[in-house]
């Protein structure tokens, strides 16, 4: 079992729904990142998290640390969010990620 | 902005070939990370380095060696490329635990083809 799950595997939706993409861990932590990789390669970082909620514009990540889960929720989705987006852990007191699998979503004009 | 920047996009190499890819970053960052992302098995880490001249095995390193002579410049060595190691290479760097922000940024990436 991976250390990191992420649920779905793929996404399609229409413009305009609302998307929820969830990460799950086994692992303790010190953060977790939701990147974003659009077609082409680069990553970005979206989010940093080890408690709570924060929120980017459309974008809104959430962590319960005591059910070691975190979902990334998209509002008023558009075909310019179509990316695959990672989860992955910062485990206490080292330098490195373990990453999901990823999510790809793809969003329908 | 942080700027983490690799030398190629593109690269095609033949078998046995020894190919060097190269990351610089701007962001005085400690720490440079090698990963490879493949189909279905995601990103998965090579080496990485905590300081120049400093280096440690990820969890796929065979195959591969890395140089850190100057803080902001990390090098992937492959000394005999094989076709297996057809590949996304991403380079990433982040500063180290303790700091506010950890983060690692990523480069836009390789795409190796061995032929």
């Amino acid at each position: 079992k991976n250390e990191v799950e992420q649920s779905p595997q793929n996404l399609t939706a229409q413009e305009g729904e609302f998307i929820t993409i969830n990460c799950s861990y086994s692992v303790g932590i010190s953060a977790l990142h939701w990147l974003q990789q659009h077609p082409g390669g680069g990553i970005v970082s979206l989010f940093m998290l080890s408690s709570g909620k924060k929120k980017h514009g459309r974008l809104i990540a959430t962590i319960n640390i005591q059910e070691k889960h975190s979902s990334l929720h998209i509002t008023a989705s558009h075909p310019r969010d179509s990316a695959v987006y990672i989860c992955a852990v910062s485990t206490s007191g080292t330098y490195k990620y373990i990453f999901g699998t990823g999510t790809r979503l793809k969003v329908l004009a | 902005d942080v700027k983490v920047t690799q030398s190629s996009r593109y690269l095609v190499k033949r078998t046995g070939e020894k190919v060097f890819l190269e990351c610089v970053q701007d962001m005085d960052h400690e720490n440079m990370f090698w990963y490879r992302q493949d189909p279905g098995l995601g990103l998965r880490l090579i080496y990485f380095s905590y300081d120049v001249k400093m280096k440690e095995k990820g969890d796929i390193p065979e195959g591969y060696s890395v140089s850190r002579e100057k803080k902001e410049r990390f090098s992937l060595i492959l000394e005999s490329a094989s076709t297996n190691q057809t590949s996304m290479y991403l380079c990433a760097s982040s500063f180290l635990p303790g700091r506010e922000r950890y983060e690692q940024y990523f480069g836009p990436g390789t795409r190796l083809t061995v032929t």
